[in-house]
């Protein structure tokens, strides 16, 4: 099974609609973080989370919110869609590491949702 | 300027080459450096982190540097399974542990 796992992999909605997509992981990951990835563009980041209680805006919040419901589950929301959030959404998880000075640890992702906003 | 710039290609080689890619970070405290690979419609994996001596992981060889804000990854002998786009990304000081990616290179390895 996958250790970083999104639902839906696929999601086609129309403008106005509200979205939800999730982010489970097994991996016993502190950290949580949700990207968009755009043609071009890259990978921006959207929200992350360093725990339950510890939710940041990342470089694109705007139109969207999330929920730590759980260490393990983290979910994005689009209250009201509109096209130009089609994208190809990322969840991914790290480790808290053993450094106060927050190290970088690997970063690992799960396989995508496909997001197209008519 | 861009945060983390890298040439997007494609970089089309046949088997057997070697092929180098290049990329430049703007911000000059950065911290960490790594190359992701993402293949296709996948999700981006972790293909090495850069260390300022330089690191060798195989056919993979990753420089850094921070004179310049330079970072490199070659792949010598590439093989069919190396298609892929690889991307540079940056950790910078202050951003809490976050990554910068860049766009990616893509990569195509032809028989």
């Amino acid at each position: 099974d996958a250790d970083v796992t999104q639902t839906p992999r696929n999601r086609i909605t129309k403008t106005g609609k509200r979205i939800m997509l999730e982010c489970s992981q097994t991996k016993g990951h502190d950290r949580m973080y949700w990207y968009r990835q755009d043609p071009g563009l890259g990978l921006r980041l959207i929200y992350y989370s360093f725990d339950v209680k510890d939710i940041n805006k990342g470089e694109i919040s705007d139109g969207y919110s999330v929920s730590r419901q759980a260490q393990a589950k983290f979910s994005l929301s689009l209250e009201s869609a509109i096209p130009n959030q089609t994208a190809l959404y990322f969840c991914a998880t790290s480790d808290r590491g053993t450094s106060g000075r927050a190290p970088y640890n690997e970063q690992f992702f799960g396989p995508g949702t496909r997001l197209t906003v008519l | 300027r861009k945060e983390v710039e890298q040439d997007p290609g494609p970089f089309n080689v046949p088997e057997g080459a070697t092929v180098a890619f290049n990329c430049t970070y703007s911000n000059s405290a950065s911290q960490s450096f790594f190359w992701y690979r993402q293949d296709c419609r996948k999700e981006p994996k972790l293909l090495m982190s850069v260390y300022s001596s330089g690191n060798e992981d195989g056919r993979f060889t990753a420089q850094l540097n921070r004179a310049s804000q330079y970072i490199s990854l070659l792949i010598r002998d590439s093989k069919l399974s190396d298609s892929a786009t690889y991307l540079c990304v940056v950790r910078a000081l202050g951003s809490q542990g976050n990554l910068i990616f860049g766009k990616g290179t893509k990569l195509s390895v032809k028989p």
